[in-house]
Order: C-alpha cells, then structure tokens, then sequence
C-alpha cells in the first residue's frame, strides 16, 4: 500500500527552468516531510526536508512548498542545471517513534543543456 | 570515516540459494534499516533495526531475515532466494531520532 503518491514519474526541463515534483499522502501521522536525490549507481542523499508546521522552506535553489491540508508538498528547483539531473524521491517520516519512513516511487529529472 | 558502506556490491544468485548482505557503519548510529529499490517502486522498507540486538519488519518483509549483533553492523539474510527478490539493496543508518539518514552505496542482487 503506497502512502506517498509521487508525480511525474519523469520530467525534462532546460537548463535555467523550473522543475517541479509533487508528492501527496494519505497519514496525518507522518511528522517529517524529507527529499532525497540519487544519481546513477549511488545510493540516496539528503537534499532538504520540512516540518508540518512550516509551509515553506528554501536552501538556495532548492525549495519545499508544503499545504498541510491538502497533504501535498513539492520540490521547486529553481534555475535547473545539467548536474541536477538525477532521481528524486520525497519521503515522510512516521511519528509513532519508530522513525519509518515510507518513499515516493521517484522522479526521474533530466536537465538540457 | 567511511561512513556506510555494503558488502558486496553485485552478486549472481540462483534460485534456492542464500547469502548474507552486509552493512557496516562507523558514525555510532543506533538506527539501522534495509531497503530494496525496484523501477517503478521507489524505496521500500524491508526491516528496521533502533538498536544493537533488535530489529523489527517493514513494508515487504517476507523472505528476508536480518540480525544486529554488533551496534556498527546489521546483517540481511535471503535463505531461499527467489527471482522476486532480484533487486538493488541499500543501507541506510541514522541517530536515533536524527531526520537525516545516511545510505551506502548499494548491492546490485540478481537472482536467475
């Protein structure tokens, strides 16, 4: 049973665009909102994450939009390069205090040059 | 410091046979867990250790069985393997706690 919906599944944006991925969940448990990227043969990374009590957070070009009520946030990666290019996947963290987490099924992200 | 590092990287199994993936991390991380990454499937949790001597199932535990004896190591076993569990498998550690988990590499696992 997947509890985070991931959207797309691919994206292409030229260089210096705006890439967008979105991800909706079903537990109002969940207390931790992070993003991950991965690059080919490379295991998973801590991008930038969020908590339900902030709607928005910026890390330079990367930021997380987040809407506690409709159980959506986003990923915007503003003035996309070629070295973003990688697979994407938001997650969120159970509050129960076991710290699980469960993951979106990934967006591919390629940036043209 | 290495940080999280897996053991092996790539393997060939055939269908029955067992091995054991290795994990180790040398940031004194209490929380361990065991991943297997499917196109298509995102990341999905296949046990859980938050502590030496325990662990706990995830989302797809079935044919999997895992042990931490050692606070720095936390082992994933296949008894049986099945094609079904042809896969890459990552490791990940983190404080207890800790928003941030940290991943190794990966093992690239095809069952035939």
């Amino acid at each position: 049973q997947q509890q985070v919906k991931q959207s797309p599944q691919s994206l292409i944006v030229q260089k210096g665009g705006i890439s967008i991925i979105n991800c909706a969940y079903e537990n109002t448990a969940f207390d931790y909102f992070p993003w991950y990227q991965q690059f080919p043969g490379k295991g998973p990374a801590l991008l930038i994450a969020i908590r339900p009590d902030v709607s928005e957070k910026k890390e330079g070009r990367f930021t997380i939009s987040f809407n506690k009520s409709a159980k959506q946030f986003s990923l915007h990666i503003m003035d996309s390069q070629p070295g973003d290019s990688a697979t994407y996947f938001c997650a969120a963290r159970g509050a129960s205090g076991t710290y699980k987490y469960i993951f979106g099924t990934g967006t591919r992200l390629k940036v043209l040059a | 410091n290495a940080g999280v590092t897996q053991t092996p990287k790539f393997r060939v199994l055939k269908t029955g046979q067992s091995m054991t993936l290795l994990c180790a991390q040398d940031m004194n991380h209490e929380y361990m867990y065991w991943y297997r990454q499917d196109p298509g499937m995102g990341l999905r949790l296949i046990h859980y250790s938050v502590g030496e001597g325990t662990t706990a199932k995830g989302e797809v535990p079935d044919g999997y069985n895992v042990s931490r004896l050692k606070k720095q190591n936390f082992l994933l076993g296949l008894e049986s393997a099945a094609p079904s569990q042809t896969s890459v498998y990552f490791c990940a550690s983190s404080y207890e706690g800790a928003e941030t988990q940290y991943f190794g590499p990966g093992t690239r696992l095809l069952v035939l």
